[in-house]
């Protein structure tokens, strides 16, 4: 069965570094996501991507994160200067065409850890 | 703007007690999405239903059954028979459909499910 894979499934780093999280979504979907949780909390959107482009973003989606499709394959998020309130885990998830497009499958996320 | 309100924070239950879940939505469009996930212990979310806004049915798979109710906005998750495997945090979301493009899960705050011996 496909599945939405991300790596790492851990990544600390120290606050000011710039980190990549890096998601495989699945081979026919057209629609990628990325979602933050705080340890505790809910689930919170960041950013919807579609055709090579933001469809939407939340206002944690600020100018340090950024996304890219880089080869067609691979859907990155960048924060570019961590800082101590970005740790949390965060998912990728990625939906297919319609009639099913708001299904979104979630990968397994990504743990990462500002010090 | 859309909102998922999950009220009960936490739940404990006896192994083999039947446990609902409350789920109430808030939304302005005439089509949208719900959902149930599950996350264990192991952090995955793990999709369970998706129910649009044109189906009231109410579904059963197996242990599990959803009671879908338009006129309070609530989308209810029952597990019969609850098992120690069933222990987790159950997230309820909404999506609306927007205009035509696939939109953001916005999912309530979660409750947490401790079945015990």
């Amino acid at each position: 069965e496909p599945e939405v894979t991300q790596t790492p499934s851990h990544q600390v780093t120290q606050m000011g570094q710039e980190v990549i999280l890096r998601c495989v979504p699945i081979s026919n979907h057209l629609y990628f996501y990325w979602y933050r949780q705080i340890l505790g909390q809910k689930v919170e959107f960041l950013v919807s991507f579609y055709n090579n482009e933001i469809s939407e973003k939340s206002e944690i989606f600020d100018d340090q994160f950024s996304v890219e499709r880089p080869d067609g394959s691979n859907f990155t998020l960048k924060i570019r200067s961590t800082k101590l309130e970005d740790s949390a885990m965060y998912f990728c998830a990625s939906s297919g065409t319609r009639p099913s497009y708001n299904e979104q499958f979630f990968g397994p996320g990504t743990r990462l850890t500002v010090l | 703007a859309q909102k998922v309100t999950q009220a009960q924070t936490e739940i404990s239950v006896v192994e083999k007690e039947d446990v609902t879940l409350d789920c109430v939505y808030e939304t302005r469009d005439t089509t949208y999405y719900l959902f149930w996930y599950k996350q264990p212990p192991s952090g995955e979310l793990v999709f369970l239903i998706r129910r649009n806004s044109f189906d009231e049915q109410n579904e059963i798979s197996g242990r599990y059954s959803w009671n879908f109710q338009k006129s309070t906005s609530s989308f209810n998750f029952t597990i019969t028979a609850s098992q120690v495997v069933d222990s987790a945090v159950y997230f309820c979301a909404l999506s609306e459909a927007g205009t035509g493009t696939a939109s953001k899960l916005t999912f309530g705050t979660g409750t947490r499910l401790q079945v015990t011996l």
